[in-house]
């Protein structure tokens, strides 16, 4: 069985400032780990993934993610929070059936 | 065309009315995903369809009944709803149902429940 736990309901930063994002995640299979972005009223947008490789995942609109074994987890950050960040951001890992099993997600707040 | 479309974007039904919310997708997807959002919480798988065939259902009450008529259509057919299944719903596809695939989500339709 797969499961993701998202540090933080909240987050909250200043524009400008760095954006770190909690994933872990439990899996009894190699994992296959996402992070999604929902905008108010909106479906949900794929920042980036990781299935197999390179362990740092490079996402859209400067994204990134790591992932460690050792730690189970798949933070993601951005160096520089942008206005048009502010949203709520998922953590996903893939089960059987390409099913998407989702923490509970993390709003995003970005202050100017 | 990397879109899913969902109609419709709104809808508000009585408890004793039968309606569908209708997805489509051109990018020769053949999987087909619903999942359900309610408010301040993670969407929710309900259904998998695989090649037009229902791969996966959650347990989904029969009150909801999905069709898949081809591989570029999905609907979720609506009747003797209760007020708490109002929430997003929301349509997936992905190029198939192996694990690791990226899932194209579309805007999904909110429904409200009377």
């Amino acid at each position: 069985a797969q499961s993701v736990t998202q540090l933080g309901s909240h987050v909250s930063v200043s524009e400008g400032a760095l954006v770190l994002l909690r994933c872990n995640y439990s899996s009894s299979v190699p994992p296959y780990l996402f992070w999604y972005v929902q905008y108010p009223n909106q479906g949900l947008q794929l920042l980036l993934k990781y299935t197999t490789g390179a362990t740092l995942v490079k996402g859209i609109n400067g994204f990134e993610a790591e992932f460690k074994k050792s730690e189970t987890s798949f933070h993601l950050t951005k160096p520089s929070a942008h206005m048009s960040d502010a949203a709520e951001y998922f953590c996903a890992v893939s089960g059987e059936g390409n099913k998407l099993v989702f923490g509970a997600g993390t709003i995003l707040r970005v202050k100017s | 065309d990397t879109e899913v479309t969902q109609t419709p974007k709104h809808l508000v039904m009585g408890m004793t009315n039968k309606k569908s919310l209708k997805c489509e997708q051109h990018m020769g997807h053949r999987a087909m995903y619903w999942y359900k959002q309610k408010a301040k919480k993670p969407p929710e798988l309900m259904f998998v369809y695989s090649y037009e065939k229902l791969s996966i259902n959650e347990s989904v009450p029969s009150r909801f009944s999905p069709e898949c008529p081809n591989s570029s259509l999905l609907n979720l057919h609506l009747h003797a709803l209760q007020p708490e299944d109002s929430a997003l719903y929301l349509c997936a596809s992905s190029q198939d149902i192996w694990r690791g695939g990226e899932l194209f989500f579309g805007e999904g339709s909110r429904l409200t429940v009377l």
